[in-house]
């Protein structure tokens, strides 16, 4: 079964920097495209950012460019998320999520989540 | 505020039929496929619907999708008391580029 662990999270004073991870096992991992997906206290979900395959691809979401970046070692099988600029919103429990198919990239259909991570930013 | 939009809450009784909303524009379910996710209390999302009408395999057929236009609605049948979750739909936007999703039902089995 497709595991996925994210770490990183914890309690990040506003303005600072942070850099989440994400350990995938039980597949291929090289093969697929990632994602970011968050989620604030009693809220919905929230897209964050894609990564493809090879890393050459990378999108964002208006939210976060410019101050968060995804990236991947597919050598050691993780998925990272840099975080700067922390701010208050940005507040959640971020998942990793593997995408279903090995030709897709940006459409949200994800077979696999991680168990989540927990980011509070707070002075 | 999110970019597709579905009701805070639903609710039915055990049996019951419920379905549950999801209203985007022409940049996003009005040309893309899209995606239901489940997610139990203090659990990560599961996929429920992909491709707007299609079934996961061990996705009971009780839960189906549907799509029209710049509409989308997940439908539940006989309903059960363990169906009560956070019901989430999503697209890709064509215009932001970017994964939308709406902010989520709580379905109350009563």
């Amino acid at each position: 079964q497709v595991q996925l662990v994210e770490s990183g999270g914890g309690v990040v004073q506003p303005g600072r920097s942070l850099r989440l991870s994400c350990a995938a096992s039980r597949f291929t991992f090289s093969n697929y495209g990632m994602h970011w997906v968050r989620q604030a206290p009693g809220k919905g979900l929230e897209w964050v950012a894609v990564i493809s395959n090879d890393g050459s691809n990378k999108y964002y979401s208006d939210s976060v460019k410019g101050r968060f970046t995804i990236s991947r070692d597919n050598s050691q099988n993780t998925l990272y998320l840099q975080m700067s600029g922390l701010r208050a919103e940005d507040t959640a429990v971020y998942y990793c999520a593997k995408v279903f198919g090995q030709r897709q990239l940006v459409l949200p259909h994800f077979d696999f989540w991680g168990q989540g991570t927990l980011v509070t930013v707070s002075s | 505020q999110s970019v597709l939009t579905q009701p805070p809450s639903a609710s039915g009784t055990p049996g019951q039929r419920v379905t549950i909303s999801c209203s985007g524009s022409s940049s996003n379910i009005g040309r893309e496929y899209v995606y239901w996710y489940q997610q139990l209390p203090g659990t990560a999302p599961k996929l429920l619907i992909y491709k707007n009408d299609q079934r996961p395999s061990g996705v009971p057929d009780r839960f189906s999708g549907s799509r029209s236009g710049t509409s989308a609605s997940l439908a539940i049948s006989g309903l059960r008391s363990e169906d009560e979750a956070d019901y989430h739909c999503a697209a890709w936007d064509d215009s932001l580029s970017g994964v939308v999703f709406g902010g989520g039902t709580k379905l109350s089995v009563l």
